[in-house]
């Protein structure tokens, strides 16, 4: 079935470093690619999506490309803030009315 | 932007007893919503998609009768968990799908319940 892997937290930077999550899938057909962001106490937001191949979502200063030839969907920030600290999902979709498989969340926590 | 609140978002009980998860989409109806579970340090696991005026679709390995879910409007989902052990301790979230099946999901806060 469909899955999605992310790499392990927690990831721990200092202020203004640059942000690697990687995020790779197995899925059948053509999914759409998420990643969510979780701050402490409250629940799931959006923070940016693709829906086909060589797409790049983007969102405060957030970017992922989806790449189908390597599975793929990299969340990257050039310069990240204490205020960035959270749990991200990377997640897909395929298409079953609105039903996500997640990774398992990758905790950042950014030092001033 | 649209909102999804869960109530209550902690919970305490004896083992034994139920307990009922209420989730609200405030400013939009939901056909559909969803509930999760979250163990620590892990994914977000679906448990069921709930379909308003129908009944629940669970995934593989989800009890039905132990997680009752009832979805009696628009706006208002619920899910009860029946005859709670300390396994059942948990963060359960829910999100409800905004705008049809292409929509936009939104999720609630959480719930976390302790089973004593």
């Amino acid at each position: 079935g469909d899955s999605v892997t992310q790499m392990e937290g927690p990831v721990t930077l200092s202020e203004e470093a640059f942000l690697t999550i990687n995020c790779t899938y197995t899925a059948t057909g053509y999914p759409s690619l998420f990643w969510y962001v979780q701050y402490p106490g409250e629940g799931l937001q959006l923070l940016l999506k693709a829906t086909k191949a060589d797409d790049k979502g983007s969102n405060k200063g957030f970017e992922a490309t989806y790449r189908k030839e390597t599975t793929s969907f990299h969340l990257e920030k050039g310069s990240v803030q204490v205020s960035d600290s959270a749990v991200y999902f990377c997640a897909l979709s395929s298409g079953q009315g609105g039903k996500l498989i997640f990774g398992q969340g990758t905790e950042l926590s950014v030092k001033p | 932007g649209a909102v999804v609140s869960q109530h209550p978002s902690r919970v305490i009980c004896k083992s034994g007893t139920s307990v009922k998860i209420e989730c609200r989409s405030l400013d939009f109806q939901a056909t559909t919503m969803f509930w999760y579970r979250q163990f620590p340090k892990q994914s977000l696991m679906l448990m069921a998609t709930s379909n308003e005026g129908s009944k629940a679709t669970y995934e593989q390995g989800v009890e039905k009768d132990k997680f009752l879910i009832n979805h009696a409007s628009l706006t208002l989902s619920t899910l009860t968990v029946t005859s709670a052990h300390p396994e059942d301790s948990s963060f359960y979230i829910c999100s409800a799908l905004a705008g049809g099946s292409a929509g936009e999901l939104f999720f609630g806060e959480g719930s976390r319940l302790t089973v004593l």
